[in-house]
C-alpha cells in the first residue's frame, strides 16, 4: 500500500521561497501522477498542480508563475517550490496520487502546515 | 475554471438520519467527471466517489453518489457516527481541477 508523508520547513517569511518534500513508499513514483493540493484554514482544498514520475507536469493557473515540481526517482520523492509567499499561501499542503492519468486523488500524505509570516 | 459551490455549508442531523449533500458546478462537467471525499479532523480526504457515482474501494453501500451537467449529489442513506465529517466535491473534467467549498456534517 502506497504511504506518502509531506515534509519541510513550518514556517515561511514572507516574500521567501516554500519548499516542501513528498517522500513516497510502497510504490515507485515512476508510472504515477502526484498531485500538490493546499487547504487554508476555514476554506476549502486547492489544487496547485501535479508532476507525472517522468517529470512533465501541470499547474494551476492562479499560482503557475510561483509554481516549480520536480522528482527526484532515485529517492522516490516529489518537490514542490513556491516563491514569493505571502500571508494567503499559510495553509496545510497535502501530496497525493492520482489513479491512473485521471484527476481525482486515491491516496494522500497526512499534509503538513506552512505558516507564512515575519 | 469552474466553479463548485456545495450546499449546505452545514448539515445538522442525527445518526441514523439521511444526508443529502450538494454541488452545484459554475459550467457543465465533462463526462461526469466529479469525485468526493471526506475529511475528518486532522487526517487528510478521505476518497469516497468518483466518476460522480462509483464508490471507490472499501466505503460502504449507505454512501451514494448522482448528478449529472452541473448538479452533484452525495447521499448517506443512514448516518453512523463515523460520518460525522467534512465532504467536499472535486470536479476532474477540465483543467484546472476544482474543489468545493466543502459541506461539514454535524451532530445534532
Amino acid at each position: 500500500q502506497v504511504q506518502l508523508q509531506e515534509s519541510g520547513p513550518g514556517l515561511v517569511k514572507p516574500s521567501e521561497t516554500l519548499s516542501l518534500t513528498c517522500t513516497v513508499s510502497g510504490e515507485s513514483i515512476n508510472n504515477y501522477y502526484w498531485s500538490w493540493i493546499r487547504k487554508p484554514a476555514g476554506k476549502g482544498l486547492e489544487w496547485i498542480g501535479r508532476i507525472h514520475g517522468s517529470g512533465s507536469a501541470n499547474f494551476s493557473p492562479s499560482l503557475k508563475s510561483r509554481v516549480t515540481m520536480s522528482v527526484d526517482t532515485s529517492r522516490n520523492q516529489l518537490s514542490l517550490k513556491l516563491t514569493s509567499v505571502t500571508a494567503a499561501d499559510t495553509a496545510v499542503y497535502f501530496c497525493a496520487r492520482n489513479r491512473g492519468s485521471r484527476g481525482y486523488l486515491e491516496s494522500w500524505g497526512q499534509g503538513t502546515l506552512v505558516i507564512a509570516s515575519s | 475554471e469552474i466553479v463548485l459551490t456545495q450546499s449546505p455549508d452545514t448539515l445538522s442531523l442525527s445518526p441514523g438520519e439521511r444526508a443529502t449533500i450538494s454541488c452545484r458546478a459554475s459550467q457543465s462537467v465533462t463526462n461526469t467527471y466529479l469525485a468526493w471525499y471526506q475529511q475528518k479532523t486532522g487526517q487528510p480526504p478521505r476518497l469516497l466517489m468518483y466518476d460522480t457515482s462509483i464508490r471507490a474501494g472499501g466505503n460502504p453501500d449507505r454512501f451514494r453518489g448522482s448528478g449529472s451537467g452541473t448538479d452533484f449529489t452525495l447521499t448517506i442513506s443512514s448516518l453512523e457516527p463515523e460520518d460525522f465529517a467534512v465532504y467536499f466535491c472535486q470536479q476532474y473534467g477540465t483543467s484546472p481541477v476544482t474543489f468545493g467549498g466543502g459541506t461539514k456534517v454535524e451532530i445534532k
